[in-house]
């Protein structure tokens, strides 16, 4: 599985757009991009997944530049409860693929 | 609905002492997975299972670790014997083959092995 690069840490002020980045530069074509993210003392939880195009849900939204090379997860208005550890992971969707978690992004939502 | 549940949620044990985890995936997923976090290692994957057949136990760390999955709605992971270095949390993980790693998480249970 391809390897992604995250900034260790970001804040965001509440209710503003929280806008997460993530590398991945040696993706190769039938490779998704999933994101999820680890609240305090939580199991990760699923946001979002998509191949090439971009996606938005009622998490937030994904936008995946076109030569595949990074991403960014946007979280369109930040709440405290947003504060986690958000992972930018590159997988392929059958069984034979699995999840391998980096460190990800620790984001600090504030006041 | 009901999500993935995981019991105990703390379990404190002494070396030597044999630990067994349980989870019971979400109804209908038919594939499993068993992660371990520790504060050194981040989260890792042991093992997964499909339709109740293990895929990948190349994360297993060693023979004193073990997991089984019986049927569709259970599964254990056993540590015999248990050492300090095993101290961490563990989750389990659900999701069906048409969302692969669509994956739903337990709360996990945070072993302590003294």
């Amino acid at each position: 599985d391809a390897k992604t690069t995250q900034p260790t840490s970001m804040d965001c002020a509440e209710g503003r757009a929280a806008n997460l980045p993530c590398n991945h530069s040696t993706i190769s074509g039938n490779e998704y991009v999933y994101w999820y993210r680890q609240i305090h003392s939580q199991g990760p939880q699923y946001i979002i997944h998509g191949l090439k195009n971009n996606e938005t849900n009622e998490m937030a939204s994904l936008i995946i530049t076109e030569d595949r090379k990074s991403s960014t997860l946007i979280l369109p208005h930040a709440t405290l409860r947003d504060t986690a550890v958000y992972y930018c992971i590159v997988s392929g969707t059958g069984t034979a693929s699995k999840l391998t978690f980096g460190t990800g992004t620790r984001l600090q939502v504030t006041l | 609905d009901a999500g993935v549940i995981q019991s105990p949620r703390h379990e404190v044990t002494e070396m030597g002492q044999e630990v067994t985890l349980r989870c019971k995936p979400i109804s209908g997923h038919n594939s499993l997975f068993w992660y371990r976090q520790t504060m050194m290692r981040g989260l890792e994957l042991l093992i997964y299972f499909n339709n109740n057949v293990p895929i990948d136990d190349s994360g297993m760390p060693e023979d004193r670790f073990s997991a089984k999955m019986p049927n569709a709605s259970f599964s254990t992971l056993k540590i015999q014997p248990s050492e300090p270095r095993d101290s961490a949390v563990y989750f389990c993980a659900s999701t069906r083959d048409t969302n692969y790693n669509e994956q739903f998480f337990g709360p996990g249970t945070r072993l302590t092995v003294l």
